[in-house]
């Protein structure tokens, strides 16, 4: 049974600095792992999407790392600032049966304080 | 491009009743999936709909129950409502599946029921 886990569960910088949140899995056979972003009360907005061949995926300031054989992903956020707080969900595409669903970690809620 | 669009925002239902919930995904997109969030227990999986057909489900009772349109406009319905289904339901659509299509989220609508 696949299970996602995300440390630390809540994070608190100071604006500018840098930081990694982590994701790991249990089963590698994923087919791709997304990375959403949810503020209070709100939906989720997706961030980056990593397909399962692939290393790596950058968007502005962020850089999302994907190791399927260690069952790890990193969400590294650059030169942080206060608007990036928000919570921070990871989750894997998986196969259900005839069909595929998301697995949810749950989630790293970041504070970038000014 | 509009996104994932998710009626009614809030709701406030008391026990016993049904309630249904609308999802209209993003023009192209065959694929909407539905996903319950609590404090509890995280996001989890409800059922995906793919063509009008209900592809897989969640590890929820018959009382949760969907249907989509040809049109590829979702509901999910809820009858005899318990306080236990007070939740963010979020609504997912995609392009198609496999490891190059990740999932849109839209708003969500807050249920609670009292």
């Amino acid at each position: 049974k696949q299970e996602v886990t995300q440390i630390p569960a809540a994070l608190s910088v100071p604006e500018g600095e840098n930081l990694v949140l982590n994701c790991s899995f249990t089963d590698s056979a994923i087919y791709n792992l997304q990375w959403f972003r949810q503020d209070p009360g709100k939906g989720l907005t997706s961030l980056l999407l990593i397909q399962s061949s692939q290393r790596e995926q950058t968007s502005g300031r962020l850089n999302a790392s994907l190791d399927k054989s260690s069952g790890r992903s990193t969400l590294y956020i650059a030169a942080s600032q206060p608007g990036d707080s928000a919570t921070y969900l990871c989750a894997v595409k998986t196969r259900m049966d005839s069909s595929y669903k998301l697995i949810f970690g749950s989630g790293t809620r970041l504070l970038v304080r000014p | 491009k509009a996104g994932v669009t998710q009626t009614p925002r809030y709701l406030i239902k008391t026990r016993g009743q049904q309630v249904t919930l609308s999802c209209s995904p993003i023009s192209g997109h065959r694929s909407v999936s539905w996903y319950q969030q609590t404090p509890g227990q995280g996001l989890q999986f409800l059922f995906e709909y793919f063509s009008e057909t209900q592809r897989n489900k969640g590890n929820f009772p018959g009382r949760f129950s969907g249907r989509q349109f040809s049109n590829s406009r979702s509901e999910m319905n809820v009858s005899t409502l318990e306080l236990g289904d007070s939740a963010l339901y979020l609504c997912a659509s995609s392009r198609g599946q496999g490891e190059n299509y990740g999932y849109t989220f839209g708003s969500g609508t807050r249920l609670t029921v009292v």
